[in-house]
């Protein structure tokens, strides 16, 4: 069974950093591209970042370039989000999804984490 | 903002079918980049319910169709029924902004 499970999410200041982890088990991970991806509370969905199954390519919403690094440890199963210099509109549920990718831009998400809630305020 | 504007709401009585529209421009759908739907219960995460345009994950029902054309993708839901009550989300690429985009989302409510 796929099982993503997010981690890392609270409260923190504006201008503050906080590291989301995704810890992954039931598939292969080192073979799936991975995104996150942030719902602000009562909003619609925003995809936020992707890495590819090798972590040599990433991609990110305006927005949060420059802000955000997303990686991955094949190693550990892990996804991670590292978010600096938040700001009160990255306030949201934080989603991890296992990404099938089928070609140079056909992606989708076939498996979803619960999510964690991270809250920018002072 | 979103690129992919689909309706607020729509409603539906038990048994019914309602059709969700997805519409985009040239620098997405129109671009020929494939469309995903995505339904949300109320506080849950998003599970994925057609990929590529028109195809549905095992265990989807197919009651669930969707389907692409110019600009613009729907999904439809025939013989509605209460546990289909949802959000539900388009999602594309869009070669304008070098990524991924979701729509804006759609409440379904079954009356």
């Amino acid at each position: 069974e796929v099982q993503l499970l997010e981690s890392g999410g609270g409260l923190v200041q504006p201008g503050g950093s906080l590291r989301l982890s995704c810890e992954v088990s039931g598939f292969t991970f080192s073979r799936y591209a991975m995104r996150w991806v942030r719902q602000a509370p009562g909003k619609g969905l925003e995809w936020v970042s992707v890495i590819s199954e090798s972590d040599s390519s990433t991609n990110y919403v305006d927005s949060v370039k420059g802000r955000f690094t997303i990686s991955r440890d094949n190693s550990k199963n892990m996804l991670y989000l590292q978010m600096n210099s938040l700001r009160a509109e990255d306030t949201a549920v934080y989603y991890c999804a296992k990404d099938r990718r089928y070609s140079d831009y056909g992606y989708y998400s076939d498996s979803w984490g619960q999510g964690t809630l991270v809250t920018v305020s002072s | 903002q979103s690129v992919l504007t689909q309706p607020p709401s729509v409603s539906g009585a038990p048994g019914q079918r309602v059709t969700i529209s997805c519409t985009g421009s040239s620098s997405n759908i129109g671009a020929t980049y494939d469309v995903h739907w995505y339904q949300q219960l109320p506080g849950t995460a998003p599970k994925l319910l057609i990929f590529v345009n028109n195809n549905r994950p095992s265990g989807v029902p197919d009651r669930f169709s969707g389907s692409k054309s110019g600009t613009s993708a729907s999904l439809a839901i025939t013989g509605l029924q209460a546990e289909d009550e949802a959000d539900y989300y388009c999602q594309s690429y869009d070669s304008s902004l070098n990524g991924y985009v979701f729509g804006t989302g759609t409440k379904v409510t079954v009356l």
